[in-house]
């Protein structure tokens, strides 16, 4: 079980806007930034979202993140196909002192 | 632009330690913290522990009594030893740069933590 609940999977087609959500509590998002990742099938995670909300160079505005209490949020907009991945959210807990994941939710585009 | 590269033994018989290594190219090795997270086959991302340049380290409490994570400053690597292995311990590892600290405090926010990782390595334990 992890720490962060995300929903396992989510759909949507071309063009649509989706969003997967990313529970916790007060003492990981409710006091700590959260980052998301993008994670291509045999590939290494990529940064898609920090600090909430906040895109690195090259990841499109279609991308977004938001935050409210001790939930986090992505948003895609304008859904393509190669959109089709999976998602993770991430942040620090402080009562492990560590490092937590969500348990990922698989995103396909039909 | 920053690299980083992994490398270890792929196999292993269970109760051997698994063992391996992360070289860090490019960017400032000192001010952040440096990870190991695990990924299952077909399961989601799991953190393992992290270290610093001066070998301060912090561990995920359910690997705690197995894990540890050294540091060689003189080449900007960093290494994860994971003892007794099962088959369990079977999963993709990657090493990846983590929270930035300066100053003696570590800021989350306006430097992304895990912006880089390594390629993964694939870790197979059986008999």
């Amino acid at each position: 079980q992890s720490v962060l609940t995300q929903p396992p999977s989510a759909s949507g087609t071309p063009g649509q806007r989706v969003t997967i959500s990313c529970s916790g509590s007060s003492s990981n998002i409710g006091s700590n930034t959260v980052n998301w990742y993008q994670q291509l099938p045999g590939t290494a995670p990529k940064l898609l979202i920090y600090n909430y909300n906040q895109r690195p160079s090259g990841v499109p505005d279609r991308f977004s993140g938001s935050k409210s209490g001790t939930s986090a949020s992505l948003a895609i907009s304008g859904l393509q196909s190669e959109d089709e991945a999976d998602y993770y959210c991430a942040t620090w807990d402080d009562s492990l002192n560590g490092w937590v994941f969500g348990g990922g939710t698989k995103l396909t585009v039909l | 632009q920053v690299q980083l590269q992994q490398w270890g033994a792929g196999l292993l018989k269970p109760s051997e330690t698994l063992s391996l290594t992360c070289a860090v190219y490019g960017g400032s090795f000192s001010n952040y913290y440096w990870s190991w997270i695990r990924q299952p086959p077909g399961k989601g991302l799991e953190w393992i522990g992290e270290i610093n340049h001066s070998g301060s380290t912090n561990y995920n409490p359910s690997l705690k009594s197995r894990v540890t994570i050294s540091v060689d400053t003189s080449k900007n690597q960093f290494s994860l030893k994971l003892s007794s292995v099962t088959a369990a311990d079977t999963a993709v590892y990657y090493c990846a740069r983590g929270v930035y600290c300066s100053g003696g405090s570590c800021y989350q926010t306006f430097v992304p933590f895990f912006a880089y990782w390594g390629q993964g390595t694939l870790v197979t334990v059986s008999s």
